[in-house]
């Protein structure tokens, strides 16, 4: 079984700051790793595909890079509405998630 | 764009079968697969298994001695079996659709909480 980690489990930052989320899987997994977001009571959402291509009507100011191993997930500019939990999923052997990632206003 | 419903009860007691069933609309189930997820309460997302509207399936090998997941097209539906429960499987239950394209999961059903207790 592919393991994705997820770090860090929970961060605060200010509006407007940048944030970064990292995920490492377990083995290559290429670029098959997706991001979501899940607001409380929420399903998750769908952010980023494929490691890097961000879904149809998703600000801009999230994106995502990375192969192999190691993903990043970023907000360029932290908004108040993008308080969540984030996962992400690979999809190269099965599917798992990791484990998330709560962000906070600070 | 496709939405989808799960339904079924919210208690169930240990050792018996949890039995849930999604209902798809506004589009045809030959296009996506269809996925079982779950959430414990204030935990993470675990990927519980999915099936192709061929019946053809694949089940998270952790939970696979336990789950069964079915699908009747002529209705918009599939569900999920998962037997022997204990309240480790106490969890919000969603149904989503699955991608084979780019591996991701969307639309997804609004969830449903299954708390297993006597």
């Amino acid at each position: 079984d592919i393991q994705m980690t997820q770090s860090p489990s929970s961060l605060s930052a200010s509006v407007g700051d940048r944030v970064t989320i990292t995920c490492q899987a377990s083995q290559d997994i290429n670029n098959y790793l997706n991001w979501y977001q899940q607001k409380p009571g929420k399903a998750p959402k769908l952010l980023i595909y494929d490691a890097s291509n961000l879904e149809t009507g998703v600000p801009s100011r999230f994106s995502g890079s990375g192969s192999g191993t190691d993903f990043t997930f970023t907000i360029s500019s932290l908004q108040p509405e993008d308080i969540a939990t984030y996962y992400c999923q690979q999809c190269a052997n099965l599917l798992t998630f990791g484990g998330g990632t709560k962000v906070e206003i600070k | 764009q496709v939405q989808l419903q799960e339904s079924g009860p919210g208690l169930v007691r240990p050792s018996e079968t949890l039995s849930l069933t999604c209902t798809v609309s506004g589009g045809s189930m030959s296009t996506y697969y269809w996925s079982w997820i779950r959430q414990p309460p204030g935990k993470g997302l675990d990927w519980i298994g999915y099936i192709y509207y061929s019946g053809s399936t694949n089940y998270n090998p952790s939970l696979k001695s336990r789950v069964t997941i079915s699908i009747d097209t002529s209705k918009n539906q599939f569900s999920l079996k998962l037997s022997s429960v204990t309240a480790a499987d106490t969890a919000v239950y969603y149904c989503a659709s699955y991608n084979w394209n780019d591996g991701a999961f969307g639309p997804w059903g609004q969830g449903t909480l299954v708390t297993v207790s006597s």
